[in-house]
């Protein structure tokens, strides 16, 4: 079965430094797996996936991942936060070969401090 | 956005009556996907389809249907609506299987 392991579930930083969003999961075949970034009171929006081309995934607003096999790991990334970085992220695995389902993280909410 | 419509955005309802939320999408995708999403549970699989007419259950399927009758539209059964059943209800489609989801603005439904 598929699982993901938010490793936090609230990380605060500064404007302007590093952030740093861990995932961990678990899949018996080679899955896919995403990042979703959710404001308050909107809705999902994609912000990178992995399909099994290259390891590092670039994503919107300057958001990247790193898929580590051997570590069973998709870390989210991005060099310098902004203010508008502050909400809930999820990481994502699909759920198996031919339904689609999407397994969610518990997600992480990102405090962004002036 | 991609073209994914929830209506109603906002209900409340009484304990024990049914309930109908509706999904609408213009993409013709294929899959379609219930997901509530409480705090500390991100979101959480009720139903899906991968098909008109074919549908299946997730891992929160209790106390809810769910039927799709065209491509375009998918339908959420709460049949007797619960206390726990207030949530945030997300409808999703996808053009295949291992690939991301698109997601709607979600409902906001409470129940008394």
């Amino acid at each position: 079965a598929q699982s993901v392991t938010q490793l936090d579930s609230h990380v605060s930083v500064s404007e302007g430094t590093p952030v740093l969003l861990r995932c961990n999961y678990s899949s018996s075949y080679s899955p896919s797996l995403f990042w979703y970034v959710q404001h308050p009171n909107k809705g999902l929006q994609l912000l990178l996936k992995y399909t099994s081309a290259a390891t590092l995934v670039k994503g919107i607003n300057g958001f990247e991942a790193e898929f580590k096999k051997s570590e069973t790991s998709f870390h989210l990334t991005k060099p310098s936060a902004h203010m508008s970085d502050a909400a809930e992220y999820f990481c994502v695995v699909s759920g198996s070969s031919n339904t689609g389902k999407l397994i969610f993280g518990q997600g992480t909410t990102l405090q962004v401090k002036p | 956005d991609a073209g994914i419509t929830q209506s109603p955005r906002h209900k409340v309802t009484e304990t024990g009556t049914p309930v109908t939320l509706r999904c609408h999408q213009t993409e013709n995708h294929r899959y379609m996907y219930w997901y509530r999403q409480d705090p500390g549970h991100g979101l959480r699989l009720i139903h899906y389809s991968y098909g008109v007419k074919d549908t299946d259950k997730g891992e929160v399927s209790d106390g809810y249907s769910v039927s799709r009758s065209k491509t375009e539209d998918f339908l959420l059964t709460l049949e007797s609506a619960t206390s726990s059943q207030t949530s945030v209800y997300f409808c999703a489609i996808s053009d295949r299987s291992n690939t991301e989801a698109f997601f709607g603005q979600g409902t906001r439904l409470t129940v008394v």
